[in-house]
């Protein structure tokens, strides 16, 4: 079984600039969560992706996006990037609404 | 107030000891209750899930769940030095959405 694999692990991208983050889902799982976790901080829910759809979103701005694609696979897409977007950012596969497993994360540094 | 909160310690605990872990929440309707655990630099690895009233027990590790005080533990017996790390609370608050806290950290001392 596979686990829940992210890419890039680390980035470095300055103030303005866009980013895409990237999830593949463990083997079986049809949802994908991402979570921002600044430093020292317990993780933020950002949004949920099921059946390809947008499920749900947390206290982020629009500028924050994402995509699930139909092999469940994610991307996390931030525009305008700004100095507090520096953090781990997680994201977490699951079947439906049953326990959710963390990738390893990408770490981001906006300069 | 925050809607699941911990203390953030650090916890010390000697090797061999049970360590206790806790955590309150606001949204008396939620209805799962998840703890991470969190090496330095690394991902929350999912270690214990409860969803009912009382104990849930898995080898060293024993979560408790109290609906009515809106309080949720977990219990590390025999700790061992490998047990350090910080332990997230997390609270399903509906629409798949998990709410953290900002975790406690643990230190087990040989």
């Amino acid at each position: 079984e596979t686990g829940v694999t992210q890419s890039p692990t680390h980035l470095i991208k300055t103030r303005g600039q866009q980013v895409t983050l990237r999830c593949s889902s463990q083997s079986g799982h049809n949802t994908v969560s991402w979570y921002q976790q600044a430093l020292g901080q317990g993780p933020q829910f950002i949004f949920q992706y099921y059946r390809e759809e947008e499920n749900g979103r947390g206290n982020f701005p629009p500028r924050f996006s994402g995509l699930q694609f139909p092999n469940y696979s994610s991307e996390l897409n931030v525009n305008a990037l700004e100095l507090d977007d520096s953090a781990l950012y997680l994201c977490a596969s699951s079947f439906g609404d049953n326990e959710q497993f963390f990738g390893p994360g990408t770490r981001l540094t906006v300069l | 107030q925050k809607e699941v909160e911990q203390n953030s310690g650090p916890l010390s605990v000697p090797e061999g000891a049970i360590a206790s872990l806790n955590c309150t929440y606001s949204d008396r309707v939620s209805q799962s209750f998840f703890w991470y655990r969190q090496y330095s630099g690394k991902s929350p690895e999912l270690i214990m899930s409860i969803y009912s009233n009382g104990d849930k027990e898995d080898g060293r590790f024993t979560a408790q769940l109290n609906k009515a005080s809106q309080y949720v533990s977990l219990l590390i017996r025999d700790s061992q030095p490998s047990d350090s790390a910080t332990y997230l609370c997390a609270v399903n608050q509906g629409a798949q959405k998990l709410v953290f806290g900002q975790g406690t950290r643990l230190t087990i001392n040989p």
